[in-house]
């Protein structure tokens, strides 16, 4: 199993400026993972984070709006960039443990942003 | 691209009965498949997970599911349910060769509300 660590926890912010949460794993992982749940929906991935290169982002995600650090293999950090109130969202981070016969998905407790 | 279908976006039923939440998926090739249960302001829990082998599969808090390749469905049951079942329900598939990425796409969950 694994123990991930987010924060801040929940934050309101003015538009316009940024935020940045931060991840910690309790363990080393190779690809860490970013996650945005908007209000009454479901998680939707922003990008992957591997160790010692850029970010891959999924359609319709930025690196000039979502960057995305990588320093070492237990911790990330993502910065919403020039934030509206559209990016009022949870913002989770995720890494998978264990091996290919008994693999799972553990998620931070996610960061609750809302922008006003 | 993998993609994840649940039709029911709310399942009202009466505490004791029985529950499906249906979960369907796009690809035919080898997947991994994953149910996790999102309680009201909290992160992301794993009820349970196919990888391989049987394709029933049993999970936390009395809750199962049955992998059927040839529907490409993964659906989640349990035979009575409890007040404090109400919650959001996502499924999650993730290709078992995941190459470079191993991401872990999720369907648009469904709210199970149980009522008494």
């Amino acid at each position: 199993s694994a123990v991930i660590s987010q924060k801040p926890s929940r934050d309101i912010c003015q538009r316009g400026t940024s935020l940045t949460i931060q991840c910690q794993v309790d363990s080393q992982v190779t690809m860490m993972f970013w996650y945005r749940q908007q209000p009454g929906q479901s998680l939707t991935l922003i990008a992957t984070a591997n160790q010692g290169s850029e970010a891959t982002y999924e359609s319709g995600f930025v690196i000039d709006k979502f960057p995305i650090s990588r320093p070492n293999l237990t911790f990330s950090t993502l910065t919403v960039s020039n934030m509206s109130p559209e990016d009022s969202s949870i913002y989770l981070c995720s890494a998978w443990t264990g091996t290919s016969m008994n693999t799972e998905a553990f998620f931070g407790q996610g960061t609750r942003l809302t922008v006003v | 691209a993998q993609s994840v279908t649940q039709l029911d976006s709310q399942v009202p039923v009466f505490e004791e009965a029985p529950v499906e939440l249906r979960c369907n998926y796009s690809s035919s090739v080898s997947v991994y498949l994953f149910w996790y249960v999102q309680y009201p302001n909290q992160g992301l829990q794993l009820l349970l997970k196919y990888l391989s082998g049987s394709t029933l599969v049993k999970g936390i808090n009395g809750f199962e599911a049955e992998f059927n390749k040839s529907q490409t469905s993964f659906h989640l049951r349990k035979p009575s349910v409890h007040i404090s079942d109400t919650a959001e329900y996502f499924c999650a598939v993730r290709d078992h060769y995941g190459g470079a990425t191993n991401k872990l796409i999720f369907g648009t969950g469904t709210l199970l509300a149980v009522q008494p």
